[in-house]
């Protein structure tokens, strides 16, 4: 198993450009969410999904938007990047029945 | 709503001496509790977690955790630390009911020095 996949590993936007953030796992995880890192702020959940078909927001959602299509695909994206987006991106996933979430190497997002 | 709050931002140590870093939270429901580490440009991994039952919970690599009900804290210990150990740690929660969200806490950077 590859585990939590994230692509690409960094990435420097414009302020105003789109793209997407891919995220995949090959453990047949039903949750998938998404989380940003910033300094002395933690991680901060944007959106999270239960299973295919169903997401939700969640602490820091605007800007964002996110699809669950397939069991396997999790993709994050931004429709308009700004500035106040640059950060660190993780992407969890987390099988029903245990309680620990698996975590991909993160996506660094620099927007200028 | 819940919150986690990591008592300290930055934690300097020497090799061989014993580190606490604090975690307390604050929930209105049952939780769960975890602490990640995050090594230098890597991701986060689980160290332990606290679900239920005894309050005292071990990692492989010699970290400790207490679960206080009373004082809803959940400091992570080690009597001896390496410089391997260098690394930022992250006490999260999760509610009990298993969603897979989790609040995490802002960080401490623990700093091991020769």
């Amino acid at each position: 198993n590859a585990g939590v996949t994230q692509t690409p590993k960094f990435q420097v936007l414009k302020t105003g450009q789109s793209m997407t953030l891919q995220c995949a796992q090959d453990m047949n995880h039903e949750y998938m969410s998404w989380y940003r890192q910033d300094p002395g702020m933690g991680l901060r959940l944007i959106h999270y999904s239960v299973g295919a078909g169903i997401t939700d927001q969640g602490e820091v959602p605007n800007g964002y938007n996110v699809s669950r299509s397939t069991t396997e695909d999790f993709p994050l994206r931004l429709l308009s990047a700004a500035p106040s987006q640059t950060s660190v991106y993780f992407c969890a996933s987390k099988i029903t029945g245990r309680t620990e979430a698996f975590f991909g190497q993160g996506t660094r997002l620099t927007v200028v | 709503a819940q919150s986690v709050t990591q008592l300290d931002s930055q934690v300097p140590v020497f090799e061989e001496a014993p580190v606490e870093l604090r975690c307390n939270y604050s929930s209105s429901v049952s939780v769960y509790l975890f602490w990640y580490v995050q090594y230098p440009n890597q991701g986060l991994q689980l160290l332990l977690k606290y679900l239920s039952g005894s309050t005292l919970v071990e990692s492989i690599n010699g970290f400790e955790a207490e679960f206080n009900k009373s004082q809803t804290s959940f400091h992570l210990r080690k009597p001896s630390v390496h410089i391997s150990d260098t690394a930022e740690y992250f006490c999260a929660v999760g509610s009990s009911s298993n969603t897979g969200k989790l609040i995490f806490g802002q960080g401490t950077t623990l700093q091991v020095k020769p």
